[in-house]
């Protein structure tokens, strides 16, 4: 089947716009995460949703950022007033509840604040 | 909390040849989850191989093996015959329950003809 996906895959955007990143798991995953990689760097969590609620959010960097999932489906992440520092691949994987829970990637959304 | 850490940066191998990327974590967690991943220039992730915390195995994937010693908390991932194809960023990573998954920092490995 189809896997996870992402959008945009690029973003060039100016210092202090708002920005939304989407996500769309493989269906029947519950399990969602939100993860950002700046360059040559591993990955930093950012949020982990279990249906559509988010008992996790310790990893959001800052109040500008938030994320919300509908329908158990379908992620975004939103950064508000986005600074340099911001600019980095976030990628979303989500995963199946139970048994060994592999998380699945999508592409990444490429972020570039000027 | 719960750490990874992968001490090698960077690692050349040669083609056809085995190589060991290394990974210890720490956690005071019974029940936990150990992953690895590959990440070629193209830059997505790529799951390769999964241990549990409570198998009695050693978890083997093809090519890939996971060299899992619990006592000394490592989780080493063989590759035996390397190929070119293999050259890419490799990430351990460490989950508990159903909650965040934390990743190493990588080991860049290079496969050399």
């Amino acid at each position: 089947g189809a896997g996870v996906s992402q959008s945009p895959s690029n973003k060039v955007t100016e210092k202090g716009k708002d920005v939304e990143l989407r996500c769309d798991p493989i269906s029947g995953h519950t399990a969602l995460y939100w993860y950002r990689q700046s360059l040559g760097q591993g990955l930093e969590f950012l949020i982990y949703f279990q249906g559509n609620s988010a008992p996790d959010k310790s990893g959001l960097p800052s109040d500008r950022f938030s994320a919300e999932r509908t329908g158990g489906s379908v992620s975004t992440l939103t950064i508000q007033r986005t600074q340099q520092e911001d600019s980095a691949v976030y990628l979303c994987a989500s995963s199946l509840e139970g048994g060994k829970e592999t998380q699945y990637f999508g592409p990444g959304t490429r972020l570039l604040v000027l | 909390a719960q750490k990874i850490t992968q001490t090698q940066p960077g690692m050349f191998v040669q083609e056809k040849e085995a190589v060991t990327l290394d990974c210890t974590y720490d956690t005071s967690d019974q029940s936990y989850g150990l992953f690895w991943y590959k990440q070629p220039s193209s830059g997505e992730m790529i799951f390769l191989i999964y241990q549990g915390s409570y198998d009695e195995q050693n978890a083997t994937e093809g090519r890939y093996s996971l060299n899992f010693q619990k006592a000394r908390k490592s989780a080493n991932l063989v590759i035996s015959a390397s190929q070119l194809g293999d050259s890419a960023m490799y990430f351990c990573a460490m989950r508990r329950g159903y909650q965040k998954v934390a990743f190493g920092t990588g080991t860049k490995l290079q496969v050399i003809p």
